[in-house]
């Protein structure tokens, strides 16, 4: 398995852009977690999927930000508009059940919002 | 109190030593609980599962203590290949919260 794949890399944008982040899970793993870390916060989780049903985005920080898992290959994490205190690594992670089991993470999508 | 709490250290230790750190938690319905290393610039892997009072697998030792709701990481003979941020996380109602980490730098 290819594991946990997040797109892009890294993304650079202006202030007020929308920003789309995507994910593939692991085929398989039921349950998604989208986490966003930064040197003064460490890793904080944003929303976490089960089922394809989102089951806690209390971690959301405003509605500027919204994620979506249309089906069990697919999520995506929006932000609009983009402000410069959103720039962080976003991480994509999978699990086969709720809570009680591994995380697979992505590599991570690097984003700078100028 | 926060949900995990992790000393950010770093720890700086020669090779060759042994290490631990500790991780306190205030989620007492936690079962599970796991310890995460994070090199520079990845992704966190999973290091190591504790669902009882401890769990060994090598050099690494994890311990449980739920009365004190702490779990701690043992680390015998440390390596250079070790230096990294370990992050405990326990298992709750489905969300995973992780503690800010734990750096250790090992030095030759």
């Amino acid at each position: 398995d290819a594991g946990v794949i997040q797109s892009p890399r890294h993304e650079v944008t202006e202030m007020g852009q929308e920003v789309t982040l995507r994910c593939k899970p692991i085929s398989g793993h039921n349950s998604l977690f989208w986490y966003r870390q930064t040197m003064m916060r460490g890793l904080e989780l944003l929303i976490y999927f089960n089922n394809n049903v989102p089951i806690d985005d209390s971690g959301m920080p405003e509605d500027r930000f919204s994620a979506k898992m249309p089906n069990a290959s697919f999520s995506t994490l929006k932000i609009q508009p983009s402000e410069p205190r959103d720039s962080a690594v976003y991480f994509c992670a999978s699990s086969y059940r709720k809570g009680n089991e591994k995380l697979f993470f992505g590599s991570g999508t690097q984003l700078s919002v100028l | 109190r926060k949900e995990v709490e992790q000393d950010p250290g770093p720890f700086n230790v020669p090779e060759g030593a042994t290490v631990a750190f500790n991780c306190t938690y205030s989620n007492s319905a936690s079962q599970s609980f796991f310890w995460y290393r994070q090199d520079c610039r990845k992704e966190p892997k999973l290091l190591m599962s504790v669902y009882s009072s401890g769990n060994e697998d090598g050099r690494f030792t994890a311990q449980l203590n739920r009365a004190s709701q702490y779990i701690s990481l043992l680390i015998r003979d440390s390596k250079l290949s070790d230096s990294a941020t370990y992050l405990c996380v326990p298992s709750g109602q489905g969300n995973l919260i992780f503690g800010k980490g734990t750096k250790l730098s090992v030095k030759p």
